[in-house]
């Protein structure tokens, strides 16, 4: 139980397009979803908090604009990275809670921004 | 910002032995949590320690919690090649977010 998938798993595209990634709990359903970056060989730096029907929340220094998350249901929430650039590249971790204590993760999605 | 903070960063064993990884944090926690990490994939759970409990075993895991240092250990025995992944410690501090640390590696030569 509590699995989390995430689609598309990599995903290379142009300077300047925008990119949606997907994030499901696909047998439970999730009161809060998160959304991590990581770069090689570092840890995992929390991007925004998710909660359905709610605005996300932010952390510092993560642009808003650029970085567009939708909840749209509880066993769905998506991030929309726009007008992605070289830098944007990374790899992508979705998560989901339930108790808000665990966390359940998605397999991540690779982003390479030519 | 992180706020664990795992030693060593990498840890290179043979099979068989015991690997122990350890993490320290600053601020108060609800719990801390240690979770893995294969090349390239997400993350998987391993294990949740209150801040009311000094020691957990889950299977070849056992993860000690010391809050008056601030600091927890993981213990992995019988080490199999298959346990070579990254693992990190988070911690819980009361909100729904957590705080990962910089995470250490972990070879398992056969």
């Amino acid at each position: 139980g509590a699995v989390v998938s995430q689609h598309p798993s990599w995903v290379i595209c142009k300077s300047g397009t925008s990119v949606k990634i997907e994030c499901r709990s696909l047998d439970f359903q999730a009161t809060t979803m998160f959304w991590y970056r990581q770069f090689p060989k570092q840890s995992l730096m929390l991007m925004a908090t998710s909660n359905e029907g709610s605005k996300a929340t932010y952390e510092q220094g993560v642009e808003k604009d650029k970085f567009l998350i939708n909840h749209a249901s509880l066993t769905l929430s998506t991030l929309t990275v726009t007008s992605a650039h070289p830098e944007d590249s990374s790899f992508y971790i979705c998560s989901a809670s339930i108790l808000e204590e665990t966390q359940y993760f998605g397999p991540g999605t690779r982003l390479l921004v030519l | 910002s992180q706020q664990g903070e795992e030693d060593p960063q990498a840890l290179s064993i043979q099979e068989g032995e015991n690997a122990t990884m350890n993490c320290s944090y600053k601020t108060s926690i609800n719990n801390l949590q240690w979770y893995r990490q294969n090349s390239g994939r997400g993350l998987v759970h391993l294990i949740l320690i209150r801040s009311n409990e000094r020691e957990k075993h889950s299977g070849r895991l056992r993860v000690t919690l010391d809050t008056s240092k601030k600091s927890s250990s993981l213990l992995i025995t019988a080490s199999r090649a298959a346990d070579t992944a990254s693992y990190f410690c988070a911690t819980h501090t009361g909100y729904s977010t957590l705080t990962f640390g910089k995470g250490t590696m972990l070879l398992v030569s056969p």
